[in-house]
């Protein structure tokens, strides 16, 4: 079974803070892959990044960063020099590479609010 | 963006009475998903395809079928609604095979159930 937990309901910041969004999970697979979406108040599901499991180099795009970690099943997300346009609910989930069951598994997600 | 479209955007429907929610995507894509969203639980699998007519169970898949006769369809049925089926419903599409792993999802479609 695969699980993706994201302790952390609700973080609030104010503008230009730096703020990382905590992404842990669970898998018995040795391969898998890793994403990030953000769900903004329109409420669409937005794509960010995908990771591969067997590549561990951390990734930069712009404010964006990700911070992969196997040896501790962590994917973390940061955004530095937050604006008010980052508000929304930002989800990590996992699927897995091989075999039919392809579907992603879903942390609960966090509601990231950025004040002016 | 990725051609979903999800039918229809609302509903409100009476409890005991069925309901089919659409999912058409113009992409060709192999596989396609049926979420649920609701405040806690983040997104919940209901059922998935990875073919035409070849659908497997999700998570929460209990009072809930699908139906998939062509590639660009998915259709989720609530065989007898029920208010714990109140929910925020996307439709999701990747083709892993193809390389596409990750998924695009539909703009959702809210279902309240009176």
């Amino acid at each position: 079974a695969q699980k993706v937990t994201q302790a952390q309901t609700e973080i609030s910041v104010v503008e230009k803070e730096d703020v990382t969004l905590d992404c842990v999970y669970e898998t018995r697979d040795t391969t898998y892959y890793l994403f990030w979406y953000k769900q903004p108040p329109s409420g669409e599901l937005v794509f960010l990044i995908r990771r591969n499991s067997f590549d561990e180099q951390n990734e930069i795009s712009g404010r964006y960063s990700w911070n992969f970690q196997k040896s501790t099943s962590s994917f973390n997300f940061t955004i530095t020099a937050s604006q008010v346009v980052d508000s929304a609910v930002y989800f990590c989930a996992l699927s897995r590479i091989a075999g039919s069951a392809r579907q992603l598994t879903f942390g609960s997600g966090t509601q990231l609010t950025v004040l002016p | 963006d990725a051609g979903i479209t999800q039918s229809p955007r609302h509903k409100v429907t009476e409890t005991g009475t069925p309901v089919t929610l659409r999912c058409h995507q113009t992409e060709n894509h192999r596989y396609m998903y049926w979420y649920r969203q609701d405040p806690g639980h983040g997104l919940r699998l209901i059922h998935y395809s990875y073919g035409v007519k070849d659908t497997d169970k999700g998570e929460v898949s209990d009072g809930y079928s699908v139906s998939r006769s062509k590639t660009e369809d998915f259709l989720l049925t609530l065989e007898s609604a029920t208010s714990s089926q109140t929910s925020v419903y996307f439709c999701a599409i990747s083709d892993p095979t193809g390389g596409i792993t990750e998924a695009f999802f539909g703009q959702g479609t809210r279902l309240t159930v009176v």
